[in-house]
């Protein structure tokens, strides 16, 4: 069964500085990857997503992340944040076999210093 | 607006209440998906639609819970005799599986306290 890791429980980073959250994840084969982002008190969106391909993925917001197969890691980056950047940020993964749902990690919270 | 939409946003129940959420997925959406979020962890799969079948369940879904999909629109989650523990977020998505690689959208959701 596939699983999420996101090791990081709070990241507190100064606004303009990079940032890079960090998820592995448990699966068999390649599966799909997802990043979500959650502000208070609105629903999930996504940020970007990997099926295949290049294994650098640009999404929304100026975040990208990268695949790495060796490692089972899904990072994602900013190279310079945002106050509106502060929220939580889940890692998911779902099978393309059964592409049926998706299994989240349980979040990293994001705080910007000014 | 087109997007999932889950009502109601808030609901206060006492304990042993019967509840029930509804959600309305994006129109042309053939699948709907139902998580629980509670505080400080991410949705957890609670079980999803395609069309009017229900295709899977997770093992978190007690016998106190019932999802429906009627005509393969829109979805209500039933909770019966409610528990404290059932306090959570619950999160609606839907999504269009033309090909495997479909991103699912969700609702703001349906924050249940119980009391």
């Amino acid at each position: 069964a596939q699983s999420v890791t996101q090791p990081d429980i709070h990241i507190t980073v100064s606004e303009g500085a990079s940032l890079e959250l960090r998820c592995n994840y448990s699966y068999g084969a390649t599966p799909y990857l997802f990043w979500y982002v959650q502000s208070p008190g609105q629903g999930l969106q996504l940020l970007l997503k990997y099926f295949s391909g290049d294994t650098l993925v640009q999404g929304i917001k100026g975040f990208e992340a990268e695949f790495k197969r060796s490692q089972s890691s899904f990072n994602l980056r900013k190279p310079s944040v945002h106050w509106s950047d502060a929220a939580e940020y889940f890692c998911a993964v779902g099978a393309p076999s059964s592409a049926s749902k998706i299994i989240f990690g349980s979040g990293t919270r994001l705080s910007i210093r000014p | 607006d087109t997007g999932v939409s889950q009502d109601p946003r808030h609901k206060i129940t006492k304990r042993g209440q019967n509840v029930t959420f509804r959600c309305d997925p994006i129109s042309e959406h053939n699948r709907l998906y139902w998580y629980r979020q509670t505080l400080g962890q991410g949705p957890e799969f609670l079980t999803y639609f395609q069309n009017e079948a229900q295709l899977e369940k997770s093992r978190l879904l007690s016998d106190r819970f019932s999802a429906e999909r009627p005509k393969g629109s829109f979805s209500t989650l039933e909770i019966q005799r409610t528990e404290q523990g059932d306090s959570a977020m619950y999160l609606c998505a839907s999504s269009l599986a033309v090909t495997l690689n479909t991103e699912a959208f969700f609702g703001q959701g349906t924050r249940l306290t119980v009391v």
